[in-house]
């Protein structure tokens, strides 16, 4: 069926290095790919999207890169921060012609100081 | 705006009772959504609305019930509650989830269901 697959599950780097979380999706029609960011006992945020019209998208310190020739795409974190700890999630839109949003199993980023 | 608005926050049931989760929104978005949150699946659709009357199932419908007899109303009614649905439950809504012009998701903040 239609999926989104996210890796890796888990992710550990130290505070500065660059983070990189990678996902791909099945349904070829897709076109909006958003990511959220959860933290802890709160509910999941936006923190940046794109559209398949755009290869690349940056916000500061955070950037999405599609590449939908290969169905993927990936949410880069750079100069990552304590505060950037949290799940991310990535989500995209499948299934026939309604947009519903299915999310990846998502990641959970850990910045150690 | 309030946004998405969930209540409760919290709630425990028996097996085999029945309970309605409640979600209202104020940005007169025409789409409506529930997902349930479990450790290491991530977010699961159950149902869905498209507007005022209609709705349609997600990926994980069994066991849920929904209406949508306004544009800001859309509740989730746990017919039997079962251990299996213990989870986190989000509300979200959204402009439009056309594929061909989706918008951002907005979640409220979760209802944590327990049932023993």
């Amino acid at each position: 069926g239609e999926n989104v697959e996210q890796h890796p599950s888990t992710l550990s780097v130290q505070e500065g290095d660059s983070a990189v979380i990678k996902c791909t999706y099945s349904d070829s029609a897709s076109n909006y790919f958003p990511w959220y960011k959860q933290e802890l006992g709160k509910r999941p945020q936006l923190i940046i999207d794109i559209r398949s019209n755009v290869g690349e998208k940056k916000d500061q310190r955070i950037a999405v890169t599609l590449n939908k020739t290969a169905k993927h795409f990936s949410l880069h974190i750079t100069e990552t921060q304590p505060e950037d700890s949290a799940v991310y999630f990535c989500a995209a839109p499948l299934g026939g012609s309604q947009g519903n949003l299915i999310f990846g199993k998502g990641t959970k980023l850990s910045v150690k100081p | 705006n309030a946004g998405v608005t969930q209540t409760p926050k919290f709630q425990v049931l028996k097996t085999g009772q029945s309970m309605t989760l409640q979600c209202a929104q104020d940005m007169n978005h025409e789409y409506m959504s529930w997902y349930r949150q479990d450790p290491g699946m991530g977010l699961r659709l159950i149902h869905y609305s498209v507007g005022a009357g209609i709705t349609d199932q997600g990926e994980v419908p069994n066991g849920y019930n929904v209406s949508r007899s306004t544009t800001e109303d859309f509740p989730l009614r746990l017919l039997s509650a079962a251990p299996s649905q213990t989870s986190v439950y989000f509300c979200a809504s959204s402009y439009s989830n056309s594929k061909h012009t989706a918008s951002p998701l907005h979640f409220g903040n979760g209802t944590r269901l327990t049932v023993t």
